[in-house]
This record gives structure tokens, C-alpha cells and sequence, in this order.
């Protein structure tokens, strides 16, 4: 069965210590991934998107950076965390049809807090 | 560029009540259209998609139907629980290029008390 996994869960990080969120998916070959942030009472924000690997679009310039080494694993990072950065972080996965998009599966989020 | 608007809220009702949140899109194309919810502290779930124009999605007990004469894609459900309290977010696939994204509206959080 196909699935995604996230980690971790929660995080509380200081002002100007470093990032690094995994996503890994399950089940599938290829996948077009995804990270999302999402501010508190707010909607989704793009931030990255890859379709391969060592391939990476950024969505929205800011201090994060995306990597992904491997097939199924997508990375988030940053050097050093704003307190800006705080949100609830999603990782997703494209789900296709003949070519065609026709949703996405989601992880179940990290939420990190910049203090 | 392709965009979706929702109904904000927050939207409060009491069980049983009749829910519609509204949902309209500009879209180039033929694109495929998405309800999402979010229950409180967890990520995303498919909630019922649309692929072409008057197709009826359907989950839950929630439906939308895909409008293209007035390009919308309302929720509708006609008795709420208490345990449909949760965000729900209307999608667009961007069918542009390589049809890699979803188009997202901000979302409308649904409260419902007993």
C-alpha cells in the first residue's frame, strides 16, 4: 500500500538553530512531492515542490531550502529559524491517473514553534 | 493564473443543521476539483473530488457538484455532527504544463455545536 510519513510530530525550536523535517513515502516510484506550511487561522502555502530527484522548485523565497537525496525522501531545512518560521509543516504527495493529477496524499504534519 | 475562492468563516451551526460552503474557481482548462478537511491538529484528507463538469462527488454524507456554467464546486451536507467541526479546503488541479499543483482556497473552518 502506498503511504507517507512525516517527522516529527512537534517541535520547539530556538531562534537561529538549524531545521530538518523528513518526509518519506511508501509504495510508489517517482513521486512528485510536496512541503506546505501553514500559518495558525490561515490557509496552505506552497513552499516547495520536487519531481525528481535533486530536482526542487521554490515556491516562495524565504531562509528554507528543500533537498531530496532519494526517490521517496524529501527533506526540509534551515540553516538558521526566524521566529517567523513557526506553522504546522505538510508534506504531500502527488497522486496521478494516467497522467492526469487528481489529488494528493498528505502527511501528518509537523508543528513547529520558533521560541 | 487559476484561482479558487471560498465562503470565509468561521461557520458555526448546530448538529443536524444544513451546511454549504461555497466554493467558485478561475481556471484555464479543464480542471479537476477537490474538497479537503482538516480535523483540529492533524494534516489534509481527501474529502471527495470532482473530474469533469457535473460530476457529483460525494463522501460522509458530503456532496459538491461540479458547475461549470457558474464555475463552482459548493459543499453541501444536509445534517452536520459534531464531528464534522474541522477546516475544509476547496482544491483545483493546475492543469497547465506538467499539471503539478493543486490551487488551494484559504479555507473555512466549520464549528458545530450539539
Amino acid at each position: 500500500s502506498q503511504t507517507i510519513h512525516q517527522w516529527p510530530a512537534t517541535l520547539v525550536q530556538p531562534v537561529g538553530s538549524p531545521l530538518s523535517l523528513e518526509c518519506t513515502v511508501e509504495g510508489t516510484s517517482n513521486p512528485n512531492l510536496y512541503w506546505y506550511r501553514q500559518a495558525a487561522g490561515r490557509g496552505l502555502q506552497l513552499l516547495f515542490y520536487s519531481v525528481g530527484i535533486g530536482q526542487i522548485s521554490s515556491e516562495v523565497p524565504q531562509n528554507l531550502s528543500a533537498s531530496r537525496p532519494q526517490d521517496r525522501q524529501f527533506i526540509l531545512s534551515s540553516k538558521k529559524l526566524l521566529l517567523s518560521d513557526s506553522g504546522f509543516y505538510l508534506c504531500a504527495w502527488a497522486l496521478r491517473d494516467r497522467g492526469s493529477l487528481v489529488g494528493y496524499t498528505f502527511g501528518s504534519g509537523t508543528r513547529l514553534t520558533v521560541v | 493564473g487559476d484561482s479558487v475562492t471560498q465562503m470565509e468563516g468561521p461557520v458555526t451551526l448546530s448538529e443536524e443543521a444544513f451546511l454549504t460552503i461555497n466554493c467558485t474557481y478561475t481556471a484555464t482548462g479543464y480542471p479537476s476539483l477537490f474538497w479537503y478537511v482538516q480535523y483540529p491538529g492533524e494534516g489534509l484528507q481527501l474529502l471527495l473530488k470532482a473530474t469533469k463538469a457535473d460530476d457529483k462527488g460525494s463522501n460522509k454524507g458530503f456532496e459538491a457538484t461540479y458547475r461549470k456554467e457558474t464555475t463552482s464546486f459548493h459543499l453541501e451536507k444536509g445534517s452536520v455532527q459534531v464531528s464534522d467541526s474541522a477546516v475544509y479546503f476547496c482544491a483545483l488541479s493546475d492543469n497547465a504544463g506538467n499539471n503539478r499543483k493543486l490551487i488551494w482556497g484559504l479555507g473555512t473552518s466549520l464549528a458545530v455545536n450539539p
